[in-house]
């Protein structure tokens, strides 16, 4: 079976760095998703990694280590506008998404 | 502008009422999905499509249907609406490339359905 764990709530402050880890089991594997998602609206795409290694996009980037069944998202510069949840999502074998149950990410002044 | 539509964004409707939630896209993807997501929990798939006249069942239990007889367009129907229906609803939309494993989905704003 499939499982992603990422931690349920961060705290950060404004300015600062933050990373968000997901791990997960997986049988078959086509690349790992970060979705962001504020309070009642839908998710927005992020990142995807397939490759192990860094894919860096403005002050986001994400991690991906396929042996050890772990990525991180990386925000730097931490805005307020940054407060939100963000979505771990393993594409499966059947390029399906499986979801994780989301980080919320609280910025503080 | 490309896009993709949910209506309606919000309803609030009585146990054993039967009710379709409307999903449109313009950007002329093949795939379409439907997923259920309660406050701070994931997203579970209910149901997607791989093209016109192609509905598939997700992995949460199904208590509705879908259709997809033209490419933009993929309702979802709840026959017997009832309170463990109450929930947020989003469609999705992505290109469908079998040797492209990068699908970015596209989400719709969501319906938030309350079952009295």
């Amino acid at each position: 079976g499939q499982n992603i764990d990422q931690p349920t709530e961060m705290t950060a402050t404004e300015g600062a760095i933050v990373q968000i880890n997901c791990t997960y089991q997986t049988s078959g594997f086509n690349g790992l998703f970060w979705y962001q998602q504020h309070a009642g609206e839908a998710p927005t795409f992020l990142s995807y990694n397939v490759l192990d290694g860094l894919e860096e996009k403005g002050r986001f980037s994400s991690f991906l280590s396929r042996s050890k069944g772990y990525s991180y998202l990386l925000l730097k510069e931490l805005q307020m506008k940054d407060s939100a949840s963000y979505l771990c999502a393993l594409m499966d074998s059947n390029y399906q998404l499986i979801w994780g149950a989301g980080t919320k990410l609280i910025i503080k002044p | 502008e490309a896009d993709i539509y949910q209506t309606p964004r919000y309803l609030v409707i009585g146990t054993g009422k039967k009710i379709t939630l409307e999903c449109s896209q313009t950007m002329g993807h093949d795939k379409m999905y439907w997923y259920q997501q309660d406050p701070g929990m994931e997203l579970h798939l209910i149901h997607y499509s791989y093209g016109v006249n192609s509905t598939e069942k997700g992995d949460l239990s199904s208590e509705s249907t879908v259709s997809r007889i033209r490419t933009e367009h993929f309702p979802l129907t709840l026959e017997s609406a009832r309170p463990s229906h109450t929930s947020q609803y989003l469609c999705a939309s992505s290109d469908h490339r079998p040797n492209d494993s990068y699908n970015e989905q596209f989400f719709g704003p969501g319906t938030r359905l309350t079952v009295l």
